[in-house]
Order: C-alpha cells, then sequence, then structure tokens
C-alpha cells in the first residue's frame, strides 16, 4: 500500500515571497509522483509530475518539485507567488507498475496575500 | 476540446430521494474514477472502472453505486442520498498507464438535507 503526507494544511505567504509545499509518500514500490492544483471553483489539473530521469521536475505557472528518494520527497516550490497563485495543492502518487489506482494527500491551501 | 463534464454542477436535495449524478470524458480513457472531497480530509476515492463493465469499489463506497456501460460514461448514483453525503464529488479519467495525467471534471457540489 502507498500512502502520501502533506504536511502543511495551510500555506499563508505574502506576494513575491518564496513558498515550499511539502509531501511525503510511503511506497514498498516505485512510483510516479504528481502535483495537481485546484482553483477555486474548479477541478484539479496537473501542475507537474515525476517519471523518472532528472529530479528536478518544472511544471506550469513557475512551479517546480524536486524528487527526493532517500527522504521519499516531493516537495514543490516557487521562488515568487503571485495572487493568482492561490488554491488547493494536492500530491499524489501511482504505483509505476500494476495497480493504476492513485492514492492522494489531503491537500495543502495556499494563501497569498498581497 | 479534450474534457470531463459532469452534471449537475450543483444539486440540493431530500433525505432518500434518489439522485444521478453523470460524468463524461472525451479522450477514448479506460480509466475513469470518482472523489468526494472534504474539508481536511483531501480527496477520497468512491469506485473506479478499468473499462467497459469493470468496476470495483475505492476506500468510501458505502452508499453509492456506478456503472460503466460505455466507455465514455461513468455515472454516480446514490439511491438513497443521507446527510452524510453533502461534499464535492469529482470525476476523473486517464489512459490505462500509471504515468497518465488524470483529467478531473468541474465538480458537482451536492447537498442532501
Amino acid at each position: 500500500a502507498q500512502s502520501v503526507t502533506q504536511l502543511d494544511s495551510q500555506v499563508p505567504v505574502f506576494e513575491e515571497a518564496p513558498v515550499e509545499l511539502r509531501c511525503n509518500y510511503s511506497s514498498s514500490v516505485s512510483v510516479y509522483l504528481f502535483w495537481y492544483v485546484q482553483y477555486p471553483n474548479q477541478g484539479l489539473q496537473l501542475l507537474l509530475k515525476y517519471l523518472s530521469g532528472s529530479t528536478l521536475v518544472k511544471g506550469i505557472n513557475g512551479f517546480e518539485a524536486e524528487f527526493n528518494k532517500s527522504q521519499t520527497s516531493f516537495h514543490l516550490r516557487k521562488p515568487s507567488v503571485h495572487i493568482s497563485d492561490t488554491a488547493e495543492y494536492f500530491c499524489a502518487v501511482r504505483r509505476s507498475g500494476g495497480s493504476y489506482i492513485p492514492t492522494f494527500g489531503r491537500g495543502t491551501s495556499l494563501i497569498v496575500h498581497p | 476540446e479534450a474534457q470531463v463534464t459532469q452534471n449537475p454542477r450543483y444539486l440540493i436535495t431530500v433525505t432518500g430521494k434518489k439522485l444521478t449524478v453523470t460524468c463524461s470524458q472525451n479522450m477514448n480513457h479506460e480509466y475513469m474514477s470518482w472523489y468526494r472531497q472534504d474539508p481536511g480530509l483531501g480527496l477520497r476515492q468512491i469506485y473506479y472502472s478499468m473499462n467497459v463493465e469493470v468496476t470495483d469499489k475505492g476506500d468510501v463506497p458505502e452508499g453509492y453505486k456506478v456503472s460503466r456501460k460505455e466507455k465514455r460514461n461513468f455515472p454516480l448514483i446514490l439511491e438513497s442520498p443521507s446527510p452524510n453525503q453533502t461534499s464535492l464529488y469529482f470525476c476523473a479519467s486517464s489512459s490505462f498507464g500509471a504515468a497518465d495525467t488524470q483529467y478531473f471534471g468541474p465538480g458537482t457540489r451536492l447537498t442532501v438535507l
């Protein structure tokens, strides 16, 4: 079985400041890792994903994430946030073979203040 | 345009009155699923389907039914809704690869009185 822990339920930050949203996972097999974003009153959309190769993954809207296998983490970062980044962010994992059922974290609410 | 559609977007109903939330995708995806989203609990999977006529329970299936008679459609049925099923529901689809992105519908906000 796999699990995902998003360590912060809410992250307040001022506009133009850097931000890191933390995600740790647990799995006995290799996984693929995803970050999704949910803007207010919308469904989830993919920000970025890690499948293999370079551990630094770049996504849309200036976000990036780094896969750290030894720490089983996949933290999401942005060097300078905008008001429009205010949203709910979900980390997710899927096993790389066998079951395709994803497991989602509980979400982190990023609140960007002017 | 590739998309997942859900209807209705908003629904207020009363306890015990059967309802169906429809979900349709136009990407020829094999895999479809339903989630509910509740504050502090994140996304929890209700049911999923690997293909036509193949469905299975997720983490919170009690009180829900699904069917997959066509590849593009995956309706969620609440035969006797109760207030604890008040939630935000999302349908999602993806092709049959673990690396593939899930595409989500816009959500259905259900209130059961």
